[in-house]
């Protein structure tokens, strides 16, 4: 059975305090693998598409990496506009898209 | 483009009523995706349409639950009877099918809160 799982589920970080948020995940078929933000009360919000192992992805203090079991997103010197909960998605060929992970709910403190 | 546009917002009800939840997917896309949040089990997929026709919906929870894409641009997701357990945020979402940069890349909207007393 396809799983996407998330983790720490809660993290707290210092202003400036980089760290990397992990999305292990187990599909018979990838075709893509996600990263979205989600803030309170909206929906996720789109942020990286990675479908190779040994892809990288930057945008501003993210980076996304992908292994063949395994996605990390990278905060470098986060601020506390990085707070939100970050979600990753598998895209499989095995015919239910989009298996979504409960995500990690980051807290940045000023 | 205005994104993916949900109505209503939010929505209190009684149990035993009948839900209506609307969804205008962005123009130019050819998928369509029903999600249901709750802090328990975070999002599940419920059903998603192809060029308007579903393709799974193994993930509607019961047959209180149905969903209708009659056109291009207008999806309905329905419970009847509405009950406390189906209380949730319910995210539509869409996507172009295909190749190319921005495809398969879900765009969400803003979600439609559902109480049910």
């Amino acid at each position: 059975e396809d799983q996407v799982t998330q983790s720490p589920e809660a993290l707290r970080l210092q202003e400036g305090e980089s760290s990397s948020l992990n999305c292990s995940y187990t599909v018979s078929g990838l075709r893509g693998l996600f990263w979205y933000r989600q803030d309170p009360g909206k929906g996720p919000e789109f942020l990286f598409t990675l479908y190779s192992a040994g892809e990288e992805k930057e945008k501003e203090r993210l980076k996304a990496t992908l292994t063949k079991k395994e996605s990390f997103l990278h905060i470098t010197a986060p601020k506390p506009e990085d707070s939100a909960t970050y979600l990753c998605a598998v895209d499989s060929n095995t015919g239910n898209q989009f298996y979504f992970g409960t995500g990690t709910s980051l807290t940045v403190i000023p | 483009d205005a994104g993916v546009i949900q109505s209503p917002r939010h929505e209190v009800t009684e149990m035993g009523q009948e839900v209506t939840l609307r969804c205008k997917p962005i123009s130019g896309h050819n998928s369509l995706f029903w999600y249901r949040q709750t802090m328990m089990r975070g999002l599940e997929l419920l059903i998603y349409f192809n060029n308007n026709v579903p393709i799974d919906d193994s993930g509607m929870p019961e047959d209180r639950f149905s969903a209708k894409m009659p056109n291009a641009s207008f999806s309905t997701l329905k419970i009847q009877p509405s009950e406390p357990r189906d209380s949730a945020v319910y995210f539509c979402a869409s996507s172009r099918q295909g190749f190319g940069a921005g495809a398969n890349v879900l765009t969400f909207g803003a979600g439609s809160r559902l109480t049910v007393l």
